[in-house]
């Protein structure tokens, strides 16, 4: 089955710097990757996606590039702010949505 | 709109008590979850119902019992209670394959088993 590895598990990075955690999957058919963010408390949820026939997709300050030779993807957070510090989560599933495999997550601070 | 609602929020069972996590969805959605979340190790999948009248096991599925009673609903079960089984539990829903869609989680239910 298919398998999520996500790093790094922790990030502290300065208000302002830029922010980028990696995930692989192992499953070549997986064909839908999502991001979720999840704040202390709260349930995940979704900041971003992407799916197998882009390589890149951008949203304001979040970015997620998928590389789907080397079966990695990755979350690109830019000019951090302290209201981005939370877990966050990759996700990998086949047929667009079935099947979700999460990866570990990441605890990212920004630090004022 | 809802969204996606489970019930407890909190509950403390005693080691061997049994206990029902509801869940509920207005969105109509076909495919459901059920999620347990332990520190450092993400959210594990322990039942999914792909629609109304079927269930299969995730990655966690013992010691657990599932039920999807229809479109709506779909309830996790612990029949006796371990305390590995303390962990947050979240419920989610996906409307079905396709383009544009993703899943739903509810508010979670913590559970501890002491």
């Amino acid at each position: 089955g298919e398998n999520v590895e996500q790093h790094p598990s922790t990030l502290s990075v300065q208000e302002g710097d830029s922010a980028v955690i990696k995930c692989t999957y192992s499953d070549s058919a997986s064909n839908y990757f999502p991001w979720y963010k999840q704040e202390l408390g709260k349930r995940p949820q979704l900041i971003i996606d992407i799916r197998s026939n882009v390589g890149e997709k951008k949203d304001q300050r979040i970015a997620v590039t998928l590389n789907k030779t080397a079966k990695h993807f990755s979350l690109h957070i830019t000019e951090t702010q302290p209201e981005d510090s939370a877990v966050y989560f990759c996700a990998a599933s086949l047929d667009y949505g079935q099947n979700f495999v999460f990866g570990p997550g990441t605890r990212l601070s920004v630090l004022p | 709109n809802a969204g996606v609602t489970q019930t407890p929020k909190f509950q403390v069972l005693k080691t061997g008590q049994s206990m029902t996590l509801q869940c509920a969805q207005d969105m109509n959605h076909n495919s459901m979850y059920w999620y347990r979340q332990d520190p450092g190790m993400g959210l594990r999948l322990i039942y999914y119902s792909a629609s109304e009248g079927t269930t299969d096991k995730g990655e966690v599925p013992n010691g657990y019992n599932v039920s999807r009673l229809n479109k709506r609903e779909f309830s996790l079960r612990l029949e006796s209670a371990a305390p590995s089984q303390t962990s947050v539990y979240f419920c989610a829903s996906y409307p079905r394959s396709g383009l544009g869609n993703t899943i739903y989680f509810g508010e979670g239910s913590w559970l501890t088993v002491v």
